[in-house]
């Protein structure tokens, strides 16, 4: 099964909300709700932000949301913060053998 | 919750490593481990995940033959172990523990392996 598709990069200024797109097909993203997403700073291990397509882990900022229509989930991150810099990474369960897709990742860049 | 890997390891081509994972903070048997690879400035490769109940391995297309989930109950410990290691296995290896069978909470720090 291929990577999800996500734009490569995402740049935002301080303050502003960017969307990162998550596209994938109906075998996958649109046919199952068990989308993640991921946040990672450099050299660091990956941090759950979103699973279930929109819910969030105690203790992650209300900052982040999700969202899912058709094949394409979206993480949205509102009130963007320096901290916020790193790469982003969406995956998908599903039932099939593969299981667990990744994403391509996308490097949000704080202006 | 804590998963803590072993440390880096540089190994010759053709050469096996083993890498291993140790749980604390909860009922190891309870949630199942996948394995991630990263390799150096890509993205994030879902290698597989090991049922810690039963200790029955799934591999990911691209990760069967080479590749070897085990555990050992006695110390809370997961492992892979990568036979016939070449260049192309250079790469962050990540333990991490699948949460409601759909999602990873928590994830080891990363084991850097270096094929060279």
């Amino acid at each position: 099964q291929s990577a999800l598709t996500q734009p490569a990069s995402v740049p935002g200024s301080p303050g502003q909300s960017i969307t990162i797109a998550c596209t994938g097909t109906s075998s996958d993203v649109g046919g199952y709700d068990y989308v993640s997403w991921y946040q990672q700073h450099p050299g660091k291990a990956p941090k759950l932000i979103i699973y279930g397509v929109v819910n969030r882990p105690s203790g992650v900022s209300n900052r982040f949301s999700g969202s899912k229509s058709g094949n394409t989930a979206s993480l949205t991150i509102s009130g963007l913060q320096a901290e916020d810099e790193a790469d982003y990474y969406c995956s998908i369960y599903t039932s099939s053998n593969t299981f667990h897709v990744f994403g391509t990742g996308t490097k949000v860049t704080v202006l | 919750v804590q998963l803590v890997q072993s440390g880096s390891e540089l190994k010759k081509p053709g050469a096996s490593v083993k890498v291993s994972c140790k749980a604390s903070g909860y009922t190891f048997s309870a949630y199942g481990l996948s394995w991630v690879r990263q390799a150096p400035g890509q993205g994030l490769e879902w290698m597989g995940w090991i049922n810690t109940n039963t200790g029955s391995p799934t591999y990911a297309r691209g990760f069967t033959g080479r590749f070897v989930f085990s555990l050992d109950h006695s110390v809370n410990t997961a492992y892979v172990q990568i036979n016939s290691l070449r260049a192309d296995d250079t790469a962050v290896y990540y333990c991490a523990r699948q949460w409601l069978g759909q999602t990873y909470d928590y994830w080891g720090q990363g084991t850097l392996v270096t094929v060279s």
